[in-house]
């Protein structure tokens, strides 16, 4: 049963520190997404990649935010410096056309 | 922009009652999605519906595509404990999906 995995499932971190998120997608899935859940702003895309080319980003912060697919198999999420206000799960999906299938998730607490 | 307007934001029922939940928008789209979500998890992928007018059944939930593909609806029968979650529609568009800010259910038994 494929799957997407995200490491790591909680991260406990303070202000100004690096985050790093990794996410495997299924393999075969020709897309990759980055959202951003939160209860006030619900589901926000961050970044999405297809064929591990990036295509819109437009969603980070791009001061703080940057996503990265270095090879089929691992895409990444970084913020540094992480903000209090950056607290949220996030989640990579993986896809087919526009069917996306979703990993756990990472949840962020930034002190 | 394109977006999707969910409805109702929230819904508490008893167990064996119906509900709808409606997925509405001014924007076309080549396809419409409807997940669901429990604390702590993913979304997960309910249907797929693509075609215009495209009725499908999954158990006690029946999921309706609107004629001009711009609206859905998802009708749950005799709603059960197990049924909670969060439910969102997302509209596919070119290669992306646009989201719905989903319906909270709670079924209470």
């Amino acid at each position: 049963d494929a799957r997407v995995t995200q490491t790591p499932r909680h991260k406990v971190t303070e202000m100004g520190q690096e985050v790093t998120m990794r996410c495997q997608p299924i393999l075969g899935h020709n897309t990759v997404f980055w959202y951003r859940q939160t209860m006030m702003q619900g589901l926000e895309l961050l970044a999405y990649f297809r064929n591990r080319a990036p295509l819109d980003d437009s969603g980070m912060p791009k001061d703080r935010f940057s996503a990265e697919m270095p090879d089929a198999t691992l895409a990444t999420l970084k913020i540094q410096p992480s903000e209090p206000r950056d607290s949220a799960v996030y989640f990579c999906a993986s896809g087919i056309v526009d069917t996306q299938y979703f990993g756990p998730g990472t949840r962020l607490t930034v002190l | 922009t394109q977006l999707l307007e969910q409805s109702p934001q929230f819904l508490s029922i008893q167990e064996g009652e119906n509900l709808t939940v409606y997925c509405n928008s001014s924007s076309v789209f080549s396809s419409l999605q409807w997940y669901r979500q429990e604390p702590g998890e993913g979304p997960v992928l309910l249907v797929t519906v693509v075609t215009g007018g495209e009725v499908k059944k999954l158990k006690r939930l029946t999921f309706q595509f609107g004629d001009a593909r711009k609206d859905s609806s998802l009708h749950i029968t005799a709603a059960q404990p197990g049924d909670t979650g969060l439910y969102l529609c997302a509209g596919g568009s070119n290669y992306q999906l646009i989201w719905g800010a989903g319906t909270k259910l709670i079924i209470k038994p």
